[in-house]
């Protein structure tokens, strides 16, 4: 069975970055790619970026393009999601979730809460 | 691409019938999914390629259209179908989610 499991919680400070991982196990392959969701308080989805292991490259939202890194470690099966520059706008539930392509999401991690706060 | 649903909540009796929709704001031909969050989950697939259901996800669940405009349809809403749906286009980078239809009991 395919699961995700994420990292645990983060408290930041402002102006400081965050790394959630996401390690992947039982069916996995070059065949899917991982994406990063997030969900602030009371909110809905906002699909921040994933990798394509087929280009060997990530698409990332324009709005999070100039401080967000999705990186693939193929050796432990994990993916980490780097997002810098934080503010208290970037306190949310962090979501990872495969992708089978032209199938939409089919697995998702159980999600990691990042706090921003002072 | 911008997914505007509808309506933003949805209120329903136990075993009627629930409607959504989901429109896109250019066409996303069928590359479309649909998923149900509960409180304090991750949201799970439901429907993909507008029509086709996800593995385990019951026939009571069922999703059409094409192009700019979709309907998800639960045929009898049961208890454990009263949660937030999302509708979601892959068809161009950036993915775009819909904000979501609360289905609640009436």
């Amino acid at each position: 069975q395919v699961q995700l499991v994420q990292s645990g919680a983060e408290v930041k400070k402002p102006g400081s970055s965050v790394r959630v991982s996401c390690k992947a196990s039982g069916g996995t392959s070059n065949t899917y790619g991982i994406n990063w969701i997030r969900q602030a308080p009371g909110q809905g989805l906002e699909w921040l970026g994933g990798f394509i292991p087929i280009s060997g490259s990530s698409q990332y939202a324009q709005k999070f393009q100039a401080r967000v890194t999705i990186i693939p470690d193929e050796s432990t099966g994990t993916t980490y999601l780097e997002l810098n520059n934080l503010t208290s706008a970037d306190t949310a539930i962090y979501f990872c979730a495969r992708e089978a392509f032209g199938h939409g999401f089919d697995f998702w991690g159980q999600g990691t809460l990042v706090t921003v706060s002072s | 691409i911008v997914m505007t649903q509808s309506p933003a909540t949805l209120s329903v009796s136990p075993g009627e019938r629930a409607t959504l929709s989901c429109r896109a704001s250019q066409s996303i031909s069928d590359h479309l999914a649909w998923y149900q969050q509960k409180p304090g989950q991750a949201p799970r697939l439901l429907i993909y390629a507008a029509s086709s259901r996800a593995t385990g996800i019951p026939a009571l669940f069922s999703g059409s259209g094409s192009g700019t405009e979709f309907t998800l349809t639960i045929s009898s809403l049961q208890s454990e179908d009263f949660a937030v749906y999302y509708c979601q286009q892959y068809d161009n980078w950036p993915y775009t989610f819909g904000q979501g239809t609360k289905v609640e009991i009436k």
